[in-house]
């Protein structure tokens, strides 16, 4: 069993729909959690990074993480057409440097 | 853009060569990170380099080496390469070890994809 589950998608919504992007995971040491975005053929893109549990907001992006049930979710509102991309969830005990990451969920937001 | 460059962008070789991949982080940066990313897979951490020391290693074998060097470039070495070593090649810098009571944190770079035949 992978420390980290993602489900790979692809997951395809219209323009203007609220996406809901999850990871759960395994290991109780994780308190850094972080999502990246990757284009084709490019790096992965911070996005945003939360630690321990709670809610966070940035624009039309919301991070949560739920320790108790090993789960976080990424909320994306308002998806454009720009937001197509492969979204990776990471986590760590300690560092942001040394993550764990899931496989990646592939987001096509069509016109 | 991150300010982090890998090279060469693309890369084939053969089963049983060698490879040395290339990475230039920004400067002041004086951690790096290696990753490796399968097809279809999220990025593995293959090692992490502080100040030109190894400062942690994931389940990758021996043959998988770092170097760093001053001037905030380093360099993965990979011998006896096996077909499953084909993959995209990340590396990502950072200030400072990215601690969680930092606000730092890691730029990747665009990767460099190799295939071995």
């Amino acid at each position: 069993q992978k420390e980290v589950e993602q489900d790979p998608g692809p997951l395809s919504v219209p323009e203007g729909a609220i996406v809901s992007l999850n990871c759960t995971y395994s290991n109780s040491a994780f308190q850094y959690f972080m999502w990246y975005r990757q284009y084709s053929r490019k790096g992965p893109e911070l996005l945003m990074y939360t630690y321990s549990s709670g809610n966070k907001e940035d624009g039309r992006f919301t991070a949560q993480v739920d320790k108790s049930s090993k789960y976080i979710s990424l909320f994306i509102r308002d998806s454009q057409p720009s937001d197509s991309a492969t979204y990776l969830c990471a986590m760590s005990p300690g560092t942001a440097s040394k993550l764990t990451f899931g496989t990646g969920t592939r987001l096509q937001v069509t016109l | 853009e991150t300010g982090v460059t890998q090279s060469p962008t693309h890369l084939i070789k053969t089963r049983g060569q060698q490879v040395t991949l290339r990475c230039s982080s920004q400067s002041g940066h004086n951690t790096v990170s290696w990753y490796q990313q399968a097809l279809g897979q999220g990025p593995q951490f293959i090692f992490q380099y502080y100040r030109e020391e190894e400062n942690g290693r994931g389940n990758f074998p021996p043959r998988f080496s770092g170097l760093q060097f001053p001037n905030y470039s380093s360099e993965l070495n990979v011998n006896a390469l096996e077909l499953d070593d084909s993959a995209l090649y990340l590396c990502a810098s950072s200030p400072g070890l990215a601690l969680i009571t930092s606000t730092d944190t890691q730029y990747f770079g665009p990767g460099t994809r190799l295939t071995v035949l």
